[in-house]
């Protein structure tokens, strides 16, 4: 079956650096996605990584390796307003995202 | 405000109800998707439209029924539910289907069943 792996819960401190972690394992791969969700909120797309490496969008970076199954969400400088969830999700080779549960992210002052 | 609009946003409906949920988007996607979103689990895929036919449709039970009358409107009209169908049901919209077409959210409708 197909499975995306992601930590339920992380704390980090304001000011701080957190890396949020997700595995997969799917039939095929067209992409990897990030999605910021606010309590509440709509979902909104962070990043888009299809080839190895690392991504970097002002504080938020996104990292993929293929070969291992495995992406990172980095982000740097935390502020309260962080404080959200964060999906990971990978398009299979049927073009389907398949998404992960989701990382609650609590930052503390 | 991501251009994916959702009416209404909060629900409470009896198990022998019809009700129907609205989706509009004004970005000129052309894909259209309903996600069903329950607490502490993934987001699950319910139906796909892409240029206004259906392209996925993953075993959802047939007290759901989509409709898609245009590239720009959705609907999921909703008759005799269970209450394990209480989620929030997330619209969205992407430009293709292909690999790096993002999807954009609209707020989500939170449906109680009773």
């Amino acid at each position: 079956g197909q499975n995306i792996d992601q930590p339920t819960e992380m704390t980090a401190t304001e000011g701080a650096i957190v890396q949020i972690n997700c595995t997969y394992q799917t039939s095929g791969f067209n992409g990897l996605f990030w999605y910021q969700q606010h309590a509440g909120e709509a979902p909104t797309f962070l990043s888009y990584n299809v080839l190895d490496g690392l991504e970097e969008k002002g504080r938020f970076s996104s990292f993929l390796s293929r070969s291992k199954g495995y992406s990172y969400l980095l982000l740097k400088e935390l502020q309260m307003k962080d404080s959200a969830s964060y999906l990971c999700a990978v398009k299979d080779s049927n073009y389907q995202l398949i998404w992960g549960a989701g990382t609650k992210l609590i930052i503390k002052p | 405000e991501t251009g994916v609009t959702q009416t209404p946003r909060h629900l409470v409906m009896g198990m022998t109800n019809k009700k129907s949920l609205k989706c509009e988007q004004h970005l000129g996607h052309n894909a259209m998707y309903w996600y069903k979103q329950s607490a502490k689990k993934p987001l699950e895929l319910m139906f796909v439209y892409s240029l206004e036919e259906r392209v996925e449709n993953n075993s959802v039970p047939s007290r759901f029924s989509p409709e898609c009358p245009n590239s720009s409107h959705l609907f999921l009209h909703l008759h005799t539910l269970q209450p394990e169908d209480s989620a929030l049901y997330l619209c969205a919209s992407s430009q293709g289907v292909g690999g790096v077409d993002e999807q954009y959210f609209g707020p989500g409708t939170r449906l109680t069943v009773t």
